[in-house]
C-alpha cells in the first residue's frame, strides 16, 4: 500500500487551463503539506493543513488553492495556469505536534505548462 | 528565518570512495534535521534523521551527527556504490509558536553521481 499517494503522475496542460492534484494518505497522520519542486531542484513549502485547517500558506500566488475535504486528503487546484508554474508538486504527511516526526512524501505530479 | 545551505555539486566519486555532503543550517530553538533523497524520476525518500544535539542518524551505510556547536548535519558514507547515484537533500523542521511543529526546510541539494 502506498502511504502517501498523488494523481495525476504527469500532467501536460495549455497556459490558461485549470487543473487539480489529488492527494491521499492511509498513514492516519493529521498534517498534510504541499511542496513545489522547480527546475533546478528547489523544494518549498506551499501550505500545510491541520486537522483540515489551514497552518501554513507560504506567498503563492492565490491562483493555488489547497481543498482538505478530511484528514486523510488534500487537493490542489490551480487555475489559470501559467508556464511559470511548470514543476514537481510534492505532497506529504506527518504526524503534527513534534519537530522530529518524520514527514513523508508522495512520488510527485510532474506538471508541465506549454 | 531557518535556512539549510549544503553543497551543490555534482559530485563525482568513484565507486567506492568515501563520500562527505557537507551540511549546516541557521535555525532558532532546537530543530530536528533530516537527509532525504531522490534517485531519478522518483520522489523523496527519508534517509536518516536526528532530533538533538550530537544525536547520529544512520541507514544503508550513510551516517550524520547533529553537531550543535557547528550548526552542521554532514552526510558520509565510507563506499559508495553506483546506486547511490542520487540528489541529497538536507533538511530541517522547527518547533512554532504556540506548539506544534513547522514543515520542512530544504537545502537546494546535491547531485551525487558514482561513476563504476
Amino acid at each position: 500500500d502506498t502511504a502517501v499517494s498523488q494523481t495525476p503522475k504527469y500532467l501536460v496542460t495549455q497556459m490558461g487551463n485549470d487543473k487539480s492534484i489529488k492527494c491521499e494518505q492511509n498513514l492516519g497522520h493529521d498534517t498534510m503539506y504541499w511542496y513545489k519542486q522547480d527546475s533546478k531542484k528547489f523544494l518549498k513549502i506551499m501550505f500545510s493543513y491541520n486537522n483540515k485547517e489551514l497552518i501554513i500558506n507560504e506567498t503563492v500566488p492565490n491562483r493555488f488553492s489547497p481543498k482538505s475535504p478530511d484528514k486523510a486528503h488534500l487537493n490542489l487546484h490551480i487555475n489559470s495556469l501559467e508556464l511559470g508554474d511548470s514543476a514537481v508538486y510534492f505532497c506529504a504527511s506527518s504526524q503534527g505536534g513534534l519537530s522530529g516526526n518524520t514527514i513523508y512524501f508522495g512520488e510527485g505530479s510532474w506538471l508541465t505548462v506549454v | 528565518g531557518n535556512s539549510v545551505t549544503q553543497m551543490e555539486g555534482p559530485v563525482t566519486l568513484s565507486e567506492e570512495a568515501f563520500l562527505t555532503i557537507n551540511c549546516t543550517y541557521t535555525a532558532t530553538g532546537y530543530p530536528s534535521l533530516f537527509w532525504y533523497v531522490q534517485y531519478p524520476g522518483e520522489g523523496l525518500q527519508l534517509l536518516l534523521k536526528a532530533t538533538k544535539a550530537d544525536d547520529k542518524g544512520s541507514n544503508k551505510g550513510f551516517e550524520a551527527t547533529y553537531r550543535k556547536e557547528t550548526t552542521s548535519f554532514h552526510l558520509e558514507k565510507g563506499s559508495v556504490q553506483v546506486s547511490d547515484s542520487a540528489v541529497y537533500f538536507c533538511a530541517l523542521r522547527g518547533a512554532v509558536s504556540g506548539g506544534g511543529a513547522d514543515g520542512l526546510t530544504f537545502g537546494k541539494g546535491t547531485h551525487l553521481i558514482i561513476q563504476p
